[in-house]
Parts: C-alpha cells; sequence; structure tokens
C-alpha cells in the first residue's frame, strides 16, 4: 500500500521559517522516474503547486515562490521536506505531498493533507 | 506561470454528459501531452481521474473521459452521478520543468 503523510506546526508567525515534512512508504524515491511534490490549498481557494524533487535529485520550484522554497529528500527515511521561508498571513492552506509516479506526469497518490495558519 | 482558467461551475441532471474546460497556453496545455484532472470532495485530498490527457488511473470509471485541442483540455463526465458532486482542477506541466493547476470548477449535480 502506497502512502504519505505531511506534518508540520499547524501555527505559525509571519515571517518565520515553515518546515514540513512528508514520510512516504511503499515506493522509493531512487526509483528512476519518481518524485514527490507539494502542493497548497488556501481555505476555499483553487490547488497552487509549490515544488517537487526527484528521484535524481533533480529540483522544481513554483517560479512566484522559487526564492523562499527549498525541497531535500532523505531517501534511507523515505522522507521529503520543504522549508519556505519569510512566511505571511496568505501562505495559510492545507499542504499536501503527493507522488509523482515514474513515466507519467501527475500526481498520483496524495497525502491528507497538512493545515497550517499563519498568524500572530 | 498564470493558472489554467476553469469555468467556476458546471451542472447536469443524473444521467447527462457534462464537459469541464481547462484553457491554458503553448507553454503548458497546448505544448505538451501532460494535462492530468483531479477530483477534490469537500475537505478531502484530490484523486487523480485521468493523466497524459486521456488515461484513466486503475479504479476510475470509464465514465471520466479527456481530449485536447490546441491550449483547451476537456473532461467529460458521462452518465452523472450524485457521487460526482465535487470540485475538480486540471493540471499541466510546463515549458519550464513545472507544473500548474487550473482555477477550479465545481460540479453540481441537479
Amino acid at each position: 500500500q502506497i502512502t504519505l503523510k505531511e506534518s508540520g506546526p499547524t501555527l505559525v508567525k509571519p515571517t518565520q521559517t515553515l518546515t514540513l515534512t512528508c514520510t512516504f512508504s511503499g515506493f522509493s524515491l531512487s526509483t528512476s522516474g519518481v518524485g514527490v511534490g507539494w502542493i497548497r490549498q488556501p481555505p476555499g481557494k483553487a490547488l497552487e503547486w509549490l515544488a517537487i524533487i526527484y528521484w535524481d535529485d533533480d529540483k522544481r520550484h513554483s517560479p512566484s515562490l522559487k526564492s523562499r522554497l527549498t525541497i531535500t529528500k532523505d531517501t534511507s527515511r523515505n522522507q521529503v521536506v520543504l522549508t519556505m521561508t519569510n512566511m505571511d498571513p496568505v501562505d495559510t492552506a492545507t499542504y499536501y505531498c503527493a507522488r509523482r509516479f515514474g513515466g507519467i506526469d501527475a500526481f498520483d497518490i496524495w497525502g491528507q493533507g497538512t493545515m497550517l495558519t499563519v498568524s500572530s | 506561470q498564470s493558472a489554467l482558467t476553469q469555468p467556476a461551475s458546471v451542472s447536469g441532471s443524473p444521467g447527462q454528459s457534462i464537459t469541464i474546460s481547462c484553457t491554458g497556453t503553448s507553454s503548458d496545455v497546448g505544448g505538451y501531452n501532460y494535462v492530468s484532472w483531479y477530483q477534490q470532495h469537500p475537505d478531502k485530498a484530490p484523486k487523480l481521474m485521468i493523466y497524459d490527457v486521456s488515461n484513466r488511473p486503475s479504479g476510475v470509471s470509464n465514465r471520466f473521459s479527456g481530449s485536447k485541442s490546441g491550449n483547451t483540455a476537456s473532461l467529460t463526465i458521462s452518465g452523472l452521478q450524485a457521487e460526482d458532486e465535487a470540485d475538480y482542477y486540471c493540471s499541466s506541466y510546463t515549458s519550464i520543468s513545472s507544473y500548474v493547476f487550473g482555477t477550479g470548477t465545481k460540479v453540481t449535480v441537479l
């Protein structure tokens, strides 16, 4: 069974740095073609793609957020970590991690999401 | 990278067919056959329904189909059922090796 689960704080203050962890099972991030991405969704709004890291350590980021995002992986621990600097109330959202399966450019399995509020 | 454009809402009666459009540019939808569609029920994570424009993952009903013409992709739901009532999002790979999602469409079953 393939699962992904996001973990991290539920509340951060403006200007702080956010660290989110995606812990997955049932697949390996060392398998050719596999990637793990992050997507967020503000309350009542649309999905927004943030970043992705691939099996070969290639990384891509949203152009609009690139300067604030860092994505890394720990293959041995089956984890992907996303950090976002200089948090703002507009970053309040549910954050999802999802698998990009090798051979298709889509996110086939998603985590349950973690809700984050940015407020002082 | 601007969000792909979708209609805010689409509705239909049970048994009918509906189509949701997703309009992008030649740098995303029009440039690649990497359009995907996701279904999201309230307070749930998105679920992949269509990938690579027209392919269905295992377990997804064949009532869902996808297509593309130029810079516009479409998702068609045939034989509309109450359980299809949800939000739907398109997504595309882009020319800068990133992904972009659509603005989302709320499907209502009358």
